[in-house]
Order: C-alpha cells, then structure tokens, then sequence
C-alpha cells in the first residue's frame, strides 16, 4: 500500500527563519513519482516540484530545495530566509511511474506553515 | 490561457438536494479527476476518467456520481446520499505525470 506522512501539522516561525517541512513515503513500487503542492488561502493548489524515483538529486530553486533520501524514505522540502507570501498548506504527495490507466495521487494530510513578519 | 476552471467557487445548498459542481480544461488531456479536502486532511480521490464516457471510483465514491461526455468537461453531481458533502472540491487533469488542479469549489450544505 502507498501512504504519505506529513508529521508537522503545523509550523510556526519568524519571517527571515530558514524551515522545514518533512515527508516521509511508503510504497512498495521500484518506479513512483513525489511532488509538493502548496495550497494559499485562495484554495488552489499550486504545483512545486516534481521528482522520480531514480533521480535523487537535491534540487534547488531559489529559496526552495528539497531533498530526497531512499534511503529513509524521505522527502523533504526546505524553505530559506521565509517570507509571510510562504503561509500556506503544503502538501508532499506520490504516485506510480507507470501509467497504467490512470496516475492516482496520495497525498498527505499537509503542514500548515505560517510566517510572521 | 490554458487551464482549469471550476464553478461557482462557492456554493451554498439545502440537505436533500443534489448539486453538480463544473469543471472544466482546455489543456487537452485525456484524464481528469475530482478530489475532496476536509479541513485538516489531505485530498482524497472520489471519482476520475481516464477518456471520454469512461469513469472510475476513487477512495470515496458513495454519495456522488459523475459524467463525461465530452473531453473538456468532468461534472461532479453530489447526491443527497452523500452524508457529508459539506467540503471543499477540486477538479484536476493529468498531463503527463503531473496533475494540474483547478481553484476549487467550496460546498456548504445547511
């Protein structure tokens, strides 16, 4: 079975604080995809990042960088230097690589990060 | 612009009626799907289509139903049956691995 665990419900920092949001995934597939959405208050979700299974490789983009462990099984997403535009929900979730008809997204059940000025 | 829209963005019904919840996409893609979010939880899969007048259950399927008959469009009707439907819904299309979502329609049934 495929299950993410998001284990911070909330988070809480000072604007300019460095954070992070940890993920840790099970599935027994060789081949699975891991994203993060992040969710403002508007409701939509807004796609972060996309990484398969055999690239783990950190990845930075700006202020974001995420790092990705088989070997804990872990996925974790670092903001640097947060600023208040950061408060949302974020979501780390996962899928199958293979197509097979349709790619069904688990997700977890999200952090809610909130930065205060 | 390319994307997912969803209507109305919130919407208000009486218990014991059905409400159909829009979504639509003019990204092309063949698979479209509609999730739940509860406060506090993550998204959960109801329903999705992997291709025209083709659809599957999700995870939580009783209570809702949901046609497609044409590509660009994934309507989601929440039936009186269903127990709790006050929530929040989001539409979403595959396109490759990715999934992109719509703004999502906010359901509160009094």
């Amino acid at each position: 079975a495929q299950k993410v665990t998001q284990a911070q419900t909330e988070i809480s920092v000072v604007e300019k604080e460095d954070v992070t949001l940890d993920c840790v995934y099970e599935t027994r597939d060789t081949t699975y995809y891991l994203f993060w959405y992040k969710q403002p208050p508007s409701g939509e979700l807004v796609f972060l990042i996309r990484r398969n299974s055999f690239d783990e490789q950190n990845e930075i983009s700006g202020r974001y960088s995420w790092n990705f462990q088989k070997s804990t099984s872990s996925f974790n997403f670092t903001i640097t230097a947060s600023q208040v535009v950061d408060s949302a929900v974020y979501f780390c979730a996962l899928t199958r690589g293979w197509s097979g008809g349709y790619n069904k997204l688990i997700f977890g059940a999200g952090t809610r990060l909130a930065v205060h000025p | 612009d390319g994307g997912i829209t969803q209507s109305p963005k919130y919407l208000f019904r009486k218990e014991g009626q059905n409400v159909t919840l829009s979504c639509e996409q003019n990204l092309n893609h063949d698979a479209m799907y509609w999730y739940r979010q509860d406060p506090g939880q993550g998204l959960r899969l109801i329903y999705y289509s992997q291709i025209v007048n083709d659809f599957q259950k999700g995870d939580i399927a009783e209570g809702y139903s949901v046609s497609r008959e044409k590509k660009e469009s994934f309507p989601l009707t929440v039936t009186s049956a269903q127990k709790n439907p006050t929530a929040f819904y989001l539409c979403a299309s595959l396109g490759g691995h990715e999934q992109y979502f719509g703004p999502g329609t906010r359901l509160t049934v009094t």
